[in-house]
């Protein structure tokens, strides 16, 4: 079964500055697909950024970048100029690529960085 | 475009009561479906999940039961709640497309009292 974690329970990062978010995962498949999602006080999830196994360039999504290191099976998450409004909870998530079985589109969640910013 | 209603939002209810919880998906046929269960402190735990009409897969034993009686409905349900059922629970579902990634409803915040 697959696992992911997230050491960092907390993080806090001043307006403006960057800051990254750890994530490491344990599988045996090959392919596969990794997800950051944003959760606010309001609770709903939101996707943040995706990352395919297969692709080796980083995914980007405006000030959201992701260092995807294979090998090593991590998946960081990089906010740049960060806003009061990135304050949130932060989930790693791992999905298998579909190939096992309409069951393996399930996502297996880390518990999660709660990310405060400073003004 | 595809969006996904659950409700309620907020339930408080007493130790051994029933539950139903709702989930609905519009703009889209055949998504696949899931329940997950977020306890505080802790990531999301996936509940249920379903490929179709009927098909039901349980993740993790527990007091709760899932039902999906047409296509875009899933139905999360008990008889008799406990304590330990308390928590926020999402409904989510995806295609079938390899790439895709999964879209939340808002959440129900159940406290067991």
């Amino acid at each position: 079964a697959q696992t992911v974690t997230q050491s960092q329970p907390e993080m806090s990062v001043q307006e403006a500055e960057t800051v990254t978010l750890s994530c490491t995962y344990d599988t045996s498949e090959s392919d596969y697909y990794l997800f950051w999602y944003k959760q606010p006080p309001s609770r709903q999830m939101i996707l943040v950024i995706r990352q395919e196994a297969y692709k080796q360039q980083n995914a980007t999504e405006n000030r959201f970048s992701v260092n995807f290191q294979k090998a090593a099976k991590s998946f960081s998450l990089k906010i740049s100029d960060s806003q009061l409004g990135d304050a949130a909870m932060y989930f790693c998530a791992y999905r298998s690529d579909g190939y096992s079985g309409a069951g393996s589109y399930q996502l297996t969640f880390g518990k999660g960085t709660k990310l405060s910013v400073i003004p | 475009s595809q969006t996904i209603h659950q409700w309620p939002a907020t339930l408080v209810q007493p130790v051994g009561s029933p539950l139903s919880l709702e989930c609905t998906v519009e703009g889209t046929s055949n998504p696949n479906l899931y329940w997950y269960r977020q306890a505080a402190g802790r990531g999301l735990q996936l509940l249920f999940y379903s490929v179709g009409i009927g098909q039901i897969s349980s993740e993790v034993p527990q007091n709760l039961s899932a039902s999906r009686p047409q296509d875009r409905q899933f139905i999360l349900s008990s008889k008799k709640l406990l304590l330990s059922d308390s928590g926020f629970y999402l409904c989510a579902w995806s295609t079938w497309t390899r790439n895709t990634e999964a879209f939340f409803g808002q959440g129900t915040r159940l406290t067991v009292v």
